[in-house]
């Protein structure tokens, strides 16, 4: 069992807006502003897409949001498109023990 | 440009020593801020983090391996190397390096993953 809870899966049209919630506890989400998301395609490496819960490195889309309420973060993908389609992990600093990770979240654009 | 790959067996036997590689390039371990993590994912499974060195060579390891994982740095190599001791069949993975932000622990730039398979 993940120390951050995601949804397993989540769904959506092309051109719509999703979003996965990542919900940890007072010693990681709500403990700090260190939550990032990564986007994994299959068989290929993760990518940060987002972090400190709210930042967009370089180079990633406008598409992707971070937010974040109490002990609960959030992604949001507007304007889906088929390339979205992959896994989603968010991951937080703790206090306890480093870093921590969400179970994922399986995207499908239908 | 950052890049970093990782290097190590494809199999080890159950109870054996792990030793994987992380070759970086486009930074240097010894700049203040700089941190290197490795991080691993089962097959069909979650990421995992399991280790972090920093530029002053202090290392932080995940509570539950901690007895089992060194992780080391080789600035004049641009290396950093883990191992893991008394492999076990749920230690087969996908092992990555990732360059890590020093305040946050973010993972900025990931390299493309070593598959290892503990089997005898």
């Amino acid at each position: 069992q993940s120390a951050l809870t995601q949804p397993a899966s989540v769904s959506g049209s092309p051109g719509q807006s999703i979003t996965i919630s990542c919900t940890g506890t007072s010693s990681d989400v709500g403990g700090n502003d260190s939550v990032s998301w990564y986007q994994q395609h299959p068989g290929k490496a993760p990518k940060l897409i987002i972090y400190d819960v709210s930042n967009r490195p370089s180079g990633v889309s406008y598409r992707f949001s971070g937010s974040k309420s109490g002990y609960t973060a959030s992604l949001t993908i507007s304007g889906l498109q088929a390339e979205d389609e992959a896994d989603y992990y968010c991951s937080s600093y703790t206090s306890n023990t480093g870093v921590v990770f969400g179970g994922g979240t399986k995207l499908t654009v239908v | 440009q950052v890049t970093l790959r990782e290097s190590g067996p494809a199999l080890v036997k159950p109870t054996q020593t792990l030793t994987l590689t992380c070759t970086f390039s486009g930074f240097s371990l010894s700049t203040s801020g700089m941190c290197v993590s490795w991080i691993r994912q089962p097959p069909g499974k979650a990421l995992e983090w399991l280790a972090l060195i920093d530029w002053d060579a202090d290392t932080y390891y995940t509570r539950s391996l901690k007895t089992r994982l060194i992780i080391s740095g080789d600035t004049s190599k641009n290396q950093v190397v883990l191992t893991m001791t008394n492999m076990d069949p749920m230690d087969t993975a996908t092992y990555y390096c990732a360059r890590t932000d020093s305040n946050t622990w973010f993972f900025s730039t990931w390299g493309q993953g070593t598959l290892v398979t503990v089997s005898s």
